[in-house]
């Protein structure tokens, strides 16, 4: 599996548009970048996955270089409630492949 | 998106019983599910992969006597916290991929805490 680095943290406030990049030099043909999103006490969430290029859904857009070796998860507009940890994870999609998640990138948004 | 329900959300439970914690899959079929361990501050570790009908797989340093999985069927799986120590209190919480692409799905976690 890809490592990946990441941000320990960022700041923004609300009605800000955050990036958080994700750095994955190692990454194979066959992976995908799958972004998630943990509250506290809450398991994560599926929040974006894209291969290359850009994706975008109605929660956030992710962008990826021709290269792959890093990603962007762009968050737009955050509120408050967008306070929590991202987690950037990288793998060949296969079913049954466990995620092995690295320290995330913690988003404190203030008003 | 795909529902992963887990039970209970919380337990408070004295040292030396044992816990059963659920994981189910509420919409699609899991051939595959995960169990992972979260302390306050830290990011999540994989315990275990749970396989429907067979043996689980444990990470490295995982007990498999003290952390028991059953996969009884493509719906269900649980985990048995044997003769629980404060040690073992923690954040639990499962996952499972109801696609190809191997988004998973996490159940809401369970606060394990042990007196």
């Amino acid at each position: 599996l890809a490592k990946t680095t990441q941000p320990i943290s960022m700041d923004s406030y609300e009605g800000q548009e955050v990036n958080i990049t994700c750095s994955h030099n190692n990454i194979a043909t066959n992976d995908y970048i799958t972004w998630y999103q943990q509250f506290p006490s809450q398991g994560p969430r599926f929040i974006i996955q894209g291969y290359k290029t850009k994706v975008t859904n109605e929660v956030a857009s992710l962008f990826i270089p021709a290269d792959r070796k890093s990603s962007t998860l762009s968050l737009p507009r955050v509120s408050l409630s967008d306070t929590a940890v991202y987690y950037c994870l990288v793998g060949d999609g296969q079913a049954g492949t466990a995620l092995i998640f690295g320290k995330g990138t913690t988003l404190s948004v203030s008003s | 998106g795909a529902v992963v329900s887990q039970h209970p959300s919380r337990v408070i439970c004295k040292s030396g019983t044992s816990v059963k914690i659920e994981c189910r899959s509420l919409d699609f079929q899991a051939t595959t599910m995960f169990w992972y361990r979260q302390f306050p501050k830290q990011s999540l570790m994989l315990m275990a992969t749970s396989n429907e009908g067979s043996k689980a797989t444990y990470e490295q340093g995982v007990e498999k006597d003290k952390f028991l999985i059953n996969h009884a069927s493509l719906t269900l799986s649980t985990l048995t916290v044997t003769s629980a120590h404060p040690e073992d209190s923690s954040f639990y919480i499962c996952s499972a991929s109801p696609d190809s692409k191997n988004i998973q799905y996490f159940g809401a976690g369970t606060r394990l805490s042990v007196l």
